[in-house]
């Protein structure tokens, strides 16, 4: 069964700094991969995916993730954190047939 | 291009009642998806309906049901509601075209509550 963990109930960042979430994954077969972001009282909004090519991945709102197979990871970084990037993040991998299981969220603060 | 919506925002209500959420998808979009995340759950699938049909299914009770209409908006239905049910309810739309396909796109929720 497809699965993601995500190690770390909070991240604290100060503002400026540069940032990682982390998250691992366990798959069968090839990994579809995606970052969500969830702002208070409100649903998920979709940051990036990997399905194919290139390991490291752009997505909205300066973040990128890489992805490392060896290490069965998928990261989401960004350079420089902004205290409106404060929120709870989530990682997803793809199952069949067509849903997305969930990791159980890290929730990211960023201090000014 | 609007969203995907969901109503009603907050819902209350008593145990033993049903529940009905609606989300429309996006324009375009076939697919309906919704997932539930309660207080210490974390997000879980519940169902996928796509071109009115359900695909799949989650690990939830019979008593969690729902249906698609022809112009592929949706209703969520949870019969004898239990406190147990009282979380989030997350509906999301994807499609099957290039490039955004694998993607899901998530409406802003209904806050179930069962007191």
């Amino acid at each position: 069964a497809q699965s993601v963990a995500q190690p770390e109930d909070q991240v604290n960042v100060a503002e400026g700094n540069p940032l990682t979430v982390k998250c691992t994954y366990s798959v069968s077969g090839n990994p579809y991969l995606f970052w969500y972001v969830q702002y208070p009282n409100r649903g998920l909004q979709f940051l990036l995916k990997y399905i194919t090519g290139d390991n490291l991945v752009k997505g909205s709102y300066g973040f990128e993730a890489e992805f490392n197979k060896s290490q069965t990871s998928f990261h989401l970084k960004k350079p420089s954190a902004l205290v409106s990037d404060s929120a709870l993040y989530f990682c997803a991998v793809r199952d069949v047939p067509d849903k997305l299981i969930f990791g159980t969220g890290t929730r990211l603060q960023v201090f000014p | 291009e609007a969203g995907v919506t969901q109503s009603p925002t907050h819902l209350i209500k008593t145990r033993g009642q049903q529940a009905t959420l609606r989300c429309s998808p996006i324009s375009g979009h076939t697919s309906v998806y919704w997932y539930q995340q309660a207080l210490g759950l974390g997000l879980q699938f519940l169902l996928w309906y796509d071109e009115g049909e359900e695909r799949n299914r989650g690990n939830f009770p019979p008593r969690f049901s729902g249906r698609q209409f022809p112009n592929y908006s949706s209703e969520l239905n949870v019969n004898a509601l239990e406190l147990e049910d009282s979380a989030l309810y997350l509906c999301a739309s994807g499609s099957t075209g290039f490039p955004t396909y694998n993607e899901q796109f998530f409406g802003p929720g209904t806050r179930l509550t069962v007191l």
